[in-house]
């Protein structure tokens, strides 16, 4: 079974750039999740759709990052304009509806200078 | 709020040497318990998990116990390997079908030979 597809894998850009990270869920997942994870620190949920709508975007900064889920399969995250603070590793992760088994994708590497 | 508690690291142990990580959490209700292990350069994998007071997950050679009591989590192991140099995370998902997972800030183990 494929597991949770993510792209780029790593990303280097400079302070007020844009980026955007992709994300495929596993075949059948209606709930799609994004992770931060700051180095040194435990991952910390940024936005949580079940299909394509949003359940929990609570601590998304919303003034800078954005998500989309539009066909509720895969989905982007969108840094414009990004800041040094936002290096850190983006999680995509699925489940299916009753969220009792979350898998992670590998991550994308994110370096802001 | 929901938190976790993690025994800070680095945890430096040699092969065959027993392991202890501890895990505590706060929350309300009966939260779902988890562990999580990053390998280098890789994404987050489920390690085990437990959903009610007294569980027992199990995986790989490592367990933990739902402690409802002492609203701990622990991870042992018997016997490390090398292989098993890692970051471990604690989580727990609080009731209710569209809860976040909530992490600890993680526990990097190394096993020297």
């Amino acid at each position: 079974e494929a597991g949770v597809a993510q792209s780029p894998r790593y990303k280097i850009i400079e302070k007020r750039q844009s980026v955007a990270f992709w994300c495929n869920p596993i075949s059948g997942h209606a709930t799609l999740y994004w992770y931060q994870q700051i180095l040194g620190q435990g991952p910390k949920l940024l936005i949580q759709f079940q299909n394509n709508g949003v359940v929990d975007d609570s601590q998304l900064p919303k003034d800078r990052f954005s998500a989309e889920r539009l066909k509720g399969v895969d989905s982007t995250l969108k840094i414009q304009p990004a800041k040094l603070e936002d290096s850190a590793v983006y999680l995509c992760a699925s489940s299916f509806l009753d969220g009792n088994t979350i898998y992670f994708g590998e991550g994308s590497w994110l370096t802001v200078v | 709020g929901n938190s976790v508690t993690q025994m800070e690291g680095p945890v430096t142990l040699s092969e065959e040497a027993f392991l202890t990580i501890n895990c505590t959490y706060t929350a309300t209700g009966y939260p779902s318990l988890f562990w999580y292990v990053q390998y280098p350069g890789e994404g987050l994998q489920l390690l085990l998990k437990a959903t009610k007071a007294d569980d027992k997950g199990s995986n790989k050679g490592f367990e933990a116990t739902y402690r409802k009591e002492t609203t701990s989590f622990h991870l042992e192991k018997g016997s490390v390997q090398v292989s098993d140099s890692a970051v471990y995370f604690c989580a727990l998902r609080a009731q209710g079908g569209s809860e976040k997972l909530v992490f600890g800030k993680g526990t990097k183990l190394t096993v020297n030979p």
